[in-house]
């Protein structure tokens, strides 16, 4: 089966930094993707990631674990925009996404 | 630009109606396609893989004749709710690989049954 654990919520301060955490359990792993999503928007492209280590991209960095079916999205330099839900999400066998519940972070000034 | 493209956008139907939302990408052939479904405050639910050419897939609890899915074409996949009721009010979105593990998403469809 599968399961996608992420925290349900965080809360950050603009100029900061955050980690958000994702566990998981697949049948069948072809990477692990995070996606920003605002409310009533599509899911947005922020990092994917197949072979364990890290991914930086800008002010995204992404780390994966296979082994340890773990990874986290780090975002720095917190900015106001960045408030939206982060979704971990796992690719499968059969290239279909299992979407963690998300983690609905709230950037305060 | 929009790499995979979705539409309606928004829909307003009445219960009892069908509505259908159109999945096409865009310059290129998707033989599979896939249909999420998200409700407020919840994330993506994969409901089922269409298939160019073949059967849909539905996931565990998606009625097959309640959510009809055609895939006739290699850029095109259609959903279906049909004899739709306020509880299917909900955002779906599509998506599609473009190479290997690159994965798009439409814009998403919000369906509001009243």
């Amino acid at each position: 089966g599968q399961n996608i654990d992420q925290p349900t919520e965080m809360t950050a301060t603009e100029g900061a930094i955050v980690q958000i955490n994702c566990t998981y359990q697949t049948s069948g792993f072809n990477g692990l993707f995070w996606y920003q999503q605002h409310a009533g928007e599509a899911p947005t492209f922020l990092s994917y990631n197949v072979l364990d280590g890290l991914e930086e991209k800008g002010r995204f960095s992404s780390f994966l674990s296979r082994s340890k079916g773990y990874s986290y999205l780090l975002l720095k330099e917190l900015q106001m925009k960045d408030s939206a839900s982060y979704l971990c999400a796992a690719l499968g066998g059969r290239r279909a996404l299992t979407f963690g519940s998300g983690t609905r972070l709230q950037v305060q000034p | 630009g929009a790499v995979v493209s979705q539409h309606p956008s928004w829909v307003i139907c009445k219960s009892g109606t069908s509505v259908k939302i159109e999945c096409r990408s865009l310059d290129f052939q998707a033989t599979t396609m896939f249909w999420y479904r998200q409700f407020p405050k919840q994330s993506l639910m994969l409901m089922a893989t269409s298939n160019e050419g073949s059967k849909a897939t539905y996931e565990q609890g998606v009625e097959k004749d309640k959510f009809l899915i055609n895939h006739a074409s290699l850029t095109l996949s259609t959903l279906t709710v049909t004899s739709a009721h306020p509880e299917d009010s909900s955002f779906y979105i599509c998506s599609a690989s473009l190479r290997g593990n690159t994965i798009y998403f439409g814009e998403g469809s919000w369906l509001t049954v009243v």
